[in-house]
């Protein structure tokens, strides 16, 4: 079955150590989004992938980064993690951002613990 | 920025009812999308309504859609314990992003 695939399911870090969260995709979309969400709150949009195209959201700290080397993978990397970026990254993807807003289809998410 | 708001927070149903789930959003839009998150999933996405739509079926689920009151409602009907979940209505306006509301959680009772 097509679908979005995240690894690992959970993530340990230590405070500063860097982490990479991996994301990929068998559904052959243009575009990957990466989402922040923390509990009982919205999934809060990090940046997105239009094929090549890197797309970052104003708000999202410099701490974050993105690589998506071919269609199928797009990582987050976290520089230098800190406590209050624990969270679930939510990895998800759609055939065409252009296309005004197309459904969107979510991996399980990685949660990530900063200790 | 948010644009949806998602009302009631919370909702606690026994299995057989009905629940229904409001959505409010503040500019114009090109669709309306609701997404069902089980705890410590990720998103499933559940109907689509278009801006020049006003109500939409699927299975036990009715969405309507009022764009002069800038509000939608999600209807599932004769709930089931399964359907106890995190519920997002999330508003797609120009460029294609998704803003999610906060989300409305449901309790389904046995």
């Amino acid at each position: 079955d097509a679908m979005v695939i995240q690894n690992p399911r959970y993530q340990v870090t230590q405070f500063g150590k860097p982490v990479t969260l991996s994301c990929s995709q068998t559904l052959n979309h243009n575009v990957m989004y990466w989402y922040q969400q923390k509990s009982s709150q919205a999934p809060k949009l990090l940046f997105h992938y239009y094929d090549k195209d890197f797309n970052n959201e104003a708000d999202t700290p410099d701490n974050f980064q993105s690589r998506r080397p071919n269609t199928s993978f797009c990582f987050l990397d976290i520089r230098s993690p800190g406590l209050g970026d624990a969270a679930m990254y939510l990895c998800a993807t759609s055939r065409d951002a252009r296309a005004m807003g197309e459904t969107q289809y979510f991996g399980p998410g990685t949660r990530l613990l900063v200790l | 920025s948010q644009q949806g708001e998602e009302d009631p927070q919370a909702l606690s149903i026994q299995e057989g009812e009905n629940a229904t789930m409001n959505c409010s959003y503040k500019t114009s839009i090109n669709n309306l999308q609701w997404y069902r998150q089980n705890s410590g999933r990720g998103l499933v996405h559940l109907i689509l309504i278009r801006s020049n739509e006003r109500e939409k079926h699927s299975g036990r689920l009715r969405v309507t859609l009022d764009t002069s009151k800038k509000s939608s409602s999600l209807l599932i009907t004769a709930s089931r314990a399964a359907d106890t979940a995190s519920y997002f209505c999330a508003t797609a306006s120009q460029g294609g992003k998704l803003i999610f509301g906060q989300g409305t959680e449901l309790s389904v009772k046995p």
